[in-house]
């Protein structure tokens, strides 16, 4: 059955400081991996996704991703954090009609 | 890119009452659609998949007629709690996928809250 991790409940950054979100996965075949961010009382936004091809991956919001089969994992980061970047971030794995979510990250940014 | 509308965002009903979330594609026509349910500072539960112009699939332990779900178009998908009662309070997610690809598109949410 296919599992997704997110080892970290909450992270704090400070603004301009990079950030790595964890993702490990469980899955019986090559999988499809996403990265979502969701802001307080709204839905979800697609920050970028893999399927195949180069394992590092660009997203929009300056957000960057790196598939590791050897690792299982499928990390987010991003080179300098924003305050607009402070939500909830939810690793996901799957295809089709069976995508399954990690329990999410919590961001928070400090001035 | 794709979007898809949910509508009420915000509703407030007593217990009893039923209550219908609307779930629309607006750019594009979603042959699948996804009903999931978020408690508060967890993960996205799914509830239920919808094909359109057949009948859902819902996940273990969630009550199909409880939680009615109709996909009677290629762009709208609807769900319906019946009877509401408190613990059905939550924050109702949906999602679209179009025919050609893996990825889900989601609406904004809908926060129901049952007096």
């Amino acid at each position: 059955a296919q599992s997704v991790t997110q080892p970290d409940i909450h992270i704090t950054v400070s603004e301009g400081a990079s950030l790595e979100l964890r993702c490990n996965y469980s899955y019986g075949a090559t999988p499809y991996l996403f990265w979502y961010v969701q802001s307080p009382g709204q839905g979800l936004q697609l920050l970028l996704k893999y399927f195949s091809g180069d394992t590092l991956v660009q997203g929009i919001k300056g957000f960057e991703a790196e598939f590791k089969r050897s690792q299982s994992s499928f990390n987010l980061r991003k080179p300098s954090v924003h305050w607009s970047d402070a939500a909830e971030y939810f690793c996901a794995v799957g295809a089709h009609n069976d995508m399954r979510f990690g329990a999410g990250t919590r961001l928070t940014v400090k001035p | 890119g794709a979007v898809v509308s949910q509508h009420p965002s915000w509703v407030i009903c007593k217990s009893g009452t039923s209550v219908k979330i609307e779930c629309r594609s607006l750019d594009f026509q979603a042959t699948t659609m996804f009903w999931y349910r978020q408690f508060p500072k967890q993960s996205l539960m799914l509830m239920a998949t919808s094909n359109e112009g057949s009948k859902a699939t819902y996940e273990q332990g969630v009550e199909k007629d409880k939680f009615l779900i109709n996909h009677a178009s290629l762009t709208l998908s609807t769900l319906t709690v019946t009877s509401a009662h408190p613990e059905d309070s939550s924050f109702y997610i949906c999602s679209a996928r179009d025919g050609r690809g893996d990825i889900q598109y989601f609406g904004a949410g809908t926060r129901l809250s049952v007096l």
